[in-house]
């Protein structure tokens, strides 16, 4: 099993761009979030997806939007991309949507917003 | 504001030497305790975790972690760091009622071979 995947891995924006940042996982899980990673912040909820066909924001939600494709994947898309949003982004799933799920992480992907 | 704290920033030690990193959370009640490692240039990976029962935690590599419930805190620990472990560490708490973690700003530790 791959895990969680997401690409690019990288990727350098002007500001205005848009973007989408593409998450999948293969290992059936129901449960789905975006996180931003930022120096001196720790991980900071974006985006979840308790199931299928269900989003909800999370802690920083603004700026960005997110469509659960189907149950492997997640996708979060800047409309208009800003400096504020360069950082590092974090995929991660859980088997259930609950207090005691481990959450399984992607490689992350670093975006810069020039 | 409820909120998890992990005081110690950055962390240098010298292969061998006892590790502790602190995790204050400020939320009453029933907690789900996690600690996460993010290898350099790796997503982050479960460590351990905290439910009910034995407040001591073993986790993976050597790792360990006590939950004190009258302190608030979730401190990790290892007797003897490798240089392996460089790394940084982040500490999570689910409060009772929510389903959704909120993370520590995280702790960099790097270990001097």
């Amino acid at each position: 099993n791959a895990g969680v995947t997401q690409t690019p891995k990288f990727q350098v924006l002007k500001t205005g761009q848009s973007m989408t940042l593409q998450c999948a996982q293969d290992m059936n899980h129901n449960s789905m979030y975006w996180y931003r990673q930022d120096p001196g912040m720790g991980l900071r909820l974006i985006y979840y997806s308790a199931s299928e066909g269900t989003t909800d924001k999370g802690e920083v939600p603004n700026g960005y939007n997110v469509s659960r494709l189907n149950k492997r994947e997640f996708s979060l898309r800047l409309e208009s991309a800003a400096p504020s949003q360069t950082s590092v982004y974090f995929c991660a799933s859980s088997e259930r949507f609950g207090a005691k799920e481990t959450q399984y992480f992607g490689p992350g992907t670093r975006l810069l917003v020039l | 504001a409820q909120s998890v704290s992990q005081h110690n920033h950055h962390v240098i030690l010298s292969e061998a030497a006892s590790l502790e990193l602190g995790c204050n959370y400020s939320y009453g009640g029933t907690v789900n305790l996690f600690w996460y490692v993010q290898y350099p240039g790796q997503h982050l990976q479960l460590l351990l975790k905290y439910f009910s029962g034995d407040p001591l935690v073993k986790g993976i590599k050597g790792f360990e972690a006590e939950f004190i419930k009258s302190k608030f805190s979730f401190n990790l620990r290892k007797p003897s760091v490798q240089w392996s472990d460089t790394a940084e560490y982040f500490c999570a708490v689910i409060p009772g009622g929510s389903y959704i973690p909120t993370f520590g700003r995280g702790t960099s530790l790097i270990v001097h071979p």
